[in-house]
């Protein structure tokens, strides 16, 4: 069954560092998308990704963000210079479409820690 | 702003038992719903779909029901297991994006 990957699964930095997260969504899959959990809370949106472009941010999704889809297969999430408070599991989906009645497909998880 | 409540926030059961779950939901103007499991650590398994036109939804033991004029679903999982324990994540899609409850967590006692 196809699945959405990524990696690493555990990732440690120093704050200030630049990090990247990697995603593989479904392969005919058209949006993508980082949700981030921090620890005992909810699951929040950061933002969704079309056509090579964002269509939808969350305030979260600041200038430190960025997304990205260097090649045909890999979806990146790159957080430039992190804050302890990014430390959180970050998740990767994929869906066929991004309207209306889509399933998402969530990836396993990025546990990003920041000392 | 959407927002999405779950209750309760933990259930603990017998096995064998039958659970019910609850998810509220602010803004009825969605495009479909989704339950997820989570175990600790781990990531989003989906269980159910729901289309926004769809009133039910069933999948093996699990059954989900959605009233969206009320903003409400709920997920009953039948003759629970001890392999059911984990949590339960209901999301509501409105426009690109999926809003989360903070889950309920389940324990079924062997």
């Amino acid at each position: 069954e196809p699945e959405v990957t990524q990696t690493p699964s555990h990732q440690v930095t120093q704050m200030g560092q630049e990090v990247i997260l990697r995603c593989v969504p479904i392969s005919n899959h058209l949006y993508f998308y980082w949700y981030r959990q921090i620890l005992g809370q909810k699951v929040e949106f950061l933002v969704s990704f079309y056509n090579n472009e964002i269509s939808e941010k969350s305030e979260i999704f600041d200038d430190q963000f960025s997304v990205e889809r260097p090649d045909g297969s890999n979806f990146t999430l790159k957080i430039r210079s992190t804050k302890l408070e990014d430390s959180a599991m970050y998740f990767c989906a994929s869906s066929p479409q991004g309207f209306g009645n889509t399933e998402a497909f969530f990836g396993q998880g990025t546990r990003l820690t920041v000392v | 702003k959407q927002e999405v409540t779950q209750i309760p926030a933990a259930l603990s059961v017998p096995e064998g038992e039958n659970l019910v779950l609850n998810c509220s939901f602010t803004d009825s103007a969605i495009y479909n719903l989704q339950w997820f499991r989570q175990d600790p650590g781990k990531g989003l398994t989906s269980l159910l779909l729901i289309q926004s036109s769809q009133r039910e939804q069933t999948s093996g033991r699990l059954n989900a029901s959605l009233d969206k004029s009320s903003g409400r679903s709920t997920l009953y999982i039948a003759a629970s297991q001890p392999g059911d324990s984990a949590t339960y994540l209901c999301a509501v899609r409105n426009d690109y994006k999926l809003s989360f409850g903070a889950g309920t967590t389940v324990t079924v006692r062997a």
